[in-house]
């Protein structure tokens, strides 16, 4: 089976552009959850989507957001770039929601100037 | 505010060695732990993983101690190997709330020969 794909791998960006992320799941999987990676704050979890519903969302301000599509392939944007969304973005699959276990991509390397 | 401490934030082994990381937890909802390996460049890879209604798991040279009423629980390495270096996290989840899984900062281990 194949893993969890995320596309691109990295990113370059200015302040104030936006950007939009891919995620493709593991075959079979429903549930797709965001997390941001930095040095300094670790894993934070950003949101998770289930059946193209919204189940979850971390602290983070509304520049973020997210959609599934119904062949459960996930998005997340962020909008209005500041220096700080500097980070890696990882996305996470599961079979279904609520404790299950999580397979992670590779991540995206966001880098904004 | 860290729902899960890890400690300590690095760690040095001799190959062959014990490799202990510790987490700590005050949620008593959380009822799935699972801990994840993380090479540069990459996701974290699920590892091993426990629920609260064992004191211990082992799978190969990896072992869970979990301790419900110290809220605790930690990972053991043993005979560290070389190709353990890495980054390892240990998370917690509550029951029947998504997949919204609370990471600890992180152990960067080196095992040296």
């Amino acid at each position: 089976k194949a893993g969890v794909t995320q596309t691109p791998r990295y990113l370059i960006k200015t302040r104030g552009q936006q950007v939009t992320l891919s995620c493709s799941p593991i075959s079979g999987h429903r549930s797709v959850s965001w997390y941001q990676q930095t040095p300094g704050q670790g894993l934070q979890f950003l949101f998770e989507y289930f059946s193209e519903t919204q189940r979850n969302k971390g602290n983070f301000p509304g520049r973020f957001s997210g959609r599934q599509f119904s062949n459960s392939r996930s998005e997340m944007n962020v909008s209005t770039l500041e220096l700080g969304d500097s980070a890696l973005y990882l996305c996470a699959s599961s079979f279904s929601s609520g404790g299950d276990t999580q397979y992670f991509g590779p991540g995206t390397r966001l880098t904004v100037l | 505010q860290q729902q899960v401490k890890q400690s300590p934030q690095s760690l040095i082994v001799q190959k062959g060695g014990i490799s202990i990381i510790n987490c700590a937890y005050e949620n008593t909802a959380f009822d799935y732990f699972p801990w994840y390996q993380q090479f540069p460049g990459k996701g974290p890879a699920l590892l091993i993983a426990i629920r609260p209604d064992v004191s211990e798991k082992k799978e190969g040279r990896f072992t869970i101690s979990f301790n419900k009423s110290a809220k605790q629980f930690s990972l053991h390495i043993m005979d560290s190997q070389p190709g353990d270096s890495a980054t390892y996290f240990c998370a917690a989840i509550p029951s029947n709330t998504g997949n919204q899984f609370y990471f600890g900062t992180g152990t960067s281990l080196t095992v040296i020969p």
